[in-house]
């Protein structure tokens, strides 16, 4: 497996409060995404990066931003959470070949009170 | 807009049936096709792919998957089960044009011993 690390891995946080979910990747991968997974959803796409700086929206990006400073990290922030945002949230990445083969991180499980 | 439809969402089985996991993928022009498992616990792992060429696929375990353009669909298939399948079961769709990977809701496959 590539060497994806999620941080953190467990969060529980305040409704209103900001929260930075951080993705970290040694592979040197190209593309690097963010999804959530809900019971009945299966996982959906929050955003996605094709590079450093370039980020792109996903199917469900209302409320949250990325960034992508750097080719190995990719942020993901909730600038107020929101309980319906609660959920668990994986990071993946793809190789430059852009096949869409996913290599997942072992989730962040966020809790918003 | 790409989309993946997975219409069992639970499916319980006896060690040694056969399984058929049904997906229908809506793209209008190529696709690279997936299906992941999710072991209890884990993060998602590749289970197998298609990108072109022959439209039965191999993958890990003894699964198999056949892609046939004509109903838009990627069917996920093992002739016998153990116990040890037991998991969530999703598929995804990469559109030729995008970077996007969109999953399905997911199949939660469970095999009494």
């Amino acid at each position: 497996d590539a060497g994806i690390t999620q941080s953190p891995r467990h969060k529980v946080t305040e409704t209103g409060t900001p929260v930075t979910l951080r993705c970290h990747q040694t592979e040197n991968h190209r593309y690097m995404y963010w999804y959530r997974q809900d019971p009945g959803h299966g996982l959906r796409l929050i955003h996605y990066s094709y590079g450093v700086k370039d980020t792109d929206k996903g199917e469900v990006s209302d409320g949250y931003s990325v960034s992508r400073s750097k080719t190995e990290d990719f942020l993901l922030t909730l600038e107020s959470a929101t309980s319906s945002q609660t959920s668990v949230y994986f990071c993946a990445t793809g190789t430059s070949e852009n096949t869409g083969e996913l290599f997942f991180g072992e989730g962040s499980r966020l809790t918003v009170l | 807009a790409q989309s993946v439809s997975q219409h069992n969402h639970h499916v319980i089985l006896s060690e040694a049936a056969s399984l058929e996991l049904g997906c229908n993928y809506s793209y209008g022009g190529t696709v690279n096709l997936f299906w992941y498992v999710q072991y209890p616990g884990q993060h998602l792992q590749l289970l197998l792919k298609y990108f072109s060429g022959d439209p039965l696929v191999k993958g890990i375990k003894g699964f198999e998957a056949e892609f046939i353009k004509s109903k838009f669909s990627f069917n996920l298939r093992k002739p016998s089960v153990q116990w040890s399948d037991t998991a969530e079961y999703f598929c995804a769709v990469m559109g030729s044009s995008a970077s996007k990977i969109i999953f399905g809701s997911g199949t939660r496959l469970s095999i009494r011993p």
